[in-house]
């Protein structure tokens, strides 16, 4: 059974970049079919698709943060990474990465990340 | 863009059935699979339904999912309640325009 866990610092400051990384278990983030993907939801509210690095190494990204949005996959240590750069307040939220594709959708726990000075 | 609609809440008593609706804005629902997540409070999303009506694993077959190509939407019906079910349900599907995901709002699910 494959396990996702999200790590990374839980408190950022305004104008810096997030750096979060989704370590996987039970299975190879370099097997084909197989899109890692980045979720966030916002204090209270609904869930939002962040993007996807699919396992040939193509991206999408919400275009609404695709400016400051870079996933991207490292084999070696079997993660992958999502980078979020010039964070304000609104980006506090709980991220989540999930493995989608060659069955059902697979979630980590999450972390919060705050967005403060 | 694709936009997928979600009732704001929902509630129905213990044994009962219920079934929360997922509207597409464009185009044909059924073009692209429909995922469903339960998403209890405090706790991460986790698959109740994926390729619009398959369970995984460990998922009870009280619940089940469709699509209704005249409504252009998705179903997600939940039979014989329990008040572990009230939850949050999100479904998901994608933009056939640049096979972004896209989310519902969200329905919250009262049982009492």
């Amino acid at each position: 059974q494959v396990q996702l866990q999200e790590s990374g610092p839980g408190l950022v400051k305004p104008s810096q970049t997030l750096s979060l990384t989704c370590t996987v278990s039970g299975g190879s983030i370099s097997s084909g079919g197989y899109y890692w993907s980045w979720i966030r939801q916002h204090p209270g509210k609904g869930l939002e698709w962040i993007g996807y690095i699919y396992y040939s190494g193509s991206t999408y990204y919400n275009p609404s943060l695709k400016s400051r949005v870079t996933i991207s996959v490292d084999t070696s240590k079997n993660q992958f990474s999502l980078k979020l750069s010039s964070v304000t307040a609104a980006d506090t939220a709980v991220y989540y990465c999930a493995r989608e594709g060659g069955g059902y959708p697979h979630w980590g726990q999450g972390t919060l990340v705050t967005v403060s000075s | 863009n694709f936009m997928l609609t979600q009732p704001h809440s929902v509630s129905e008593s213990p044994g009962k059935t219920v079934t929360i609706s997922c509207t597409g804005s464009s185009g044909s629902i059924a073009s692209n699979y429909v995922q469903w997540y339960q998403q209890r409070p405090g706790s991460a999303p986790t698959t109740v339904i994926y390729e619009d009506n398959q369970r995984p694993s460990g998922v009870p077959d009280r619940f089940s999912g469709s699509i209704d190509s005249s409504s252009n939407s998705a179903s997600l019906t939940i039979s014989g309640l329990k008040t572990e079910d009230e939850a949050d349900y999100y479904c998901q599907s994608y933009d056939s325009s640049n096979l972004n995901w896209v989310f519902g709002g969200g329905t919250k699910l009262t049982v009492l």
